[in-house]
């Protein structure tokens, strides 16, 4: 089956540098979504990708889909204790939906 | 309503004990997802509505596991003779497109310990 990986499990962030999270499939996509869930709450709608090497930006936000739509990335600019949180991608292979384990952030400041 | 609404917000079982989780999804939204979160892991899907027709429950962990929708509306998901294993977050989702989606919205779960 559908197998999907995000890297790193854990980012301990300094207040103000940028990070990277990754989500990679083993099959290829119809579109991904990222999500954001606070400590305690509730997955949030951030993004969805569905063009191949697709970039999308929010704010400080910068989401790509990769060219063979079987990945996906999430880059943080600047990163503040606000961003503190778990990213989960949520793949969509037409019709089969898998989140990924997630991405745990932790900013110091 | 504004939100997903999902009661109650914690409940506590004994095991062996039946329980009924229930979602109340954004009004007019047409696909309803329910989600099965364990502590520190991503949401694990368990099924899905598209009005009141269960086009997915591949999910579903055995046959203890029972979700409907009969209106399609207001969901409810039945865990019987409940396990220590079925202790988790319930999440429930709902979108307003069918087939590809435009973003869930989430409830802020139901807290099921297993005692």
């Amino acid at each position: 089956g559908q197998q999907v990986m995000q890297i790193p499990q854990y980012q301990h962030v300094q207040e103000g540098e940028d990070f990277t999270t990754y989500c990679n499939s083993s099959t290829t996509l119809s579109n991904i979504q990222w999500y954001k869930q606070r400590p305690g709450g509730h997955p949030v709608f951030l993004i969805q990708l569905v063009k191949s090497g697709e970039v999308k930006k929010q704010k400080r936000l910068t989401f790509q889909f990769g060219e063979a739509k079987k990945n996906s990335s999430l880059h943080i600019t600047a990163t503040q204790t606000t961003d503190v949180g778990t990213y989960f991608c949520l793949t969509d292979s037409w019709g089969k939906f898998q989140f990924g384990a997630g991405t745990q952030v932790v900013v110091t400041p | 309503g504004a939100g997903v609404s999902q009661s109650p917000r914690y409940k506590v079982a004994k095991r062996g004990q039946d329980v009924a989780l229930r979602c109340d999804p954004i009004s007019g939204h047409v696909s309803l997802f329910w989600y099965q979160q364990a502590l520190g892991q991503g949401p694990e899907f368990l099924t899905y509505f598209q009005n009141e027709a269960q086009l997915d429950k591949s999910g579903l962990p055995s046959d203890r596991f029972f979700a409907e929708r009969p209106e399609g509306s207001v969901s409810t998901l039945k865990i019987q003779r409940t396990q220590q294993e079925d202790s988790a977050v319930y999440l429930c989702a709902s979108s307003t497109r069918t087939g590809l989606h435009y973003g869930y919205t989430f409830g802020s779960g139901t807290r099921l310990t297993v005692v």
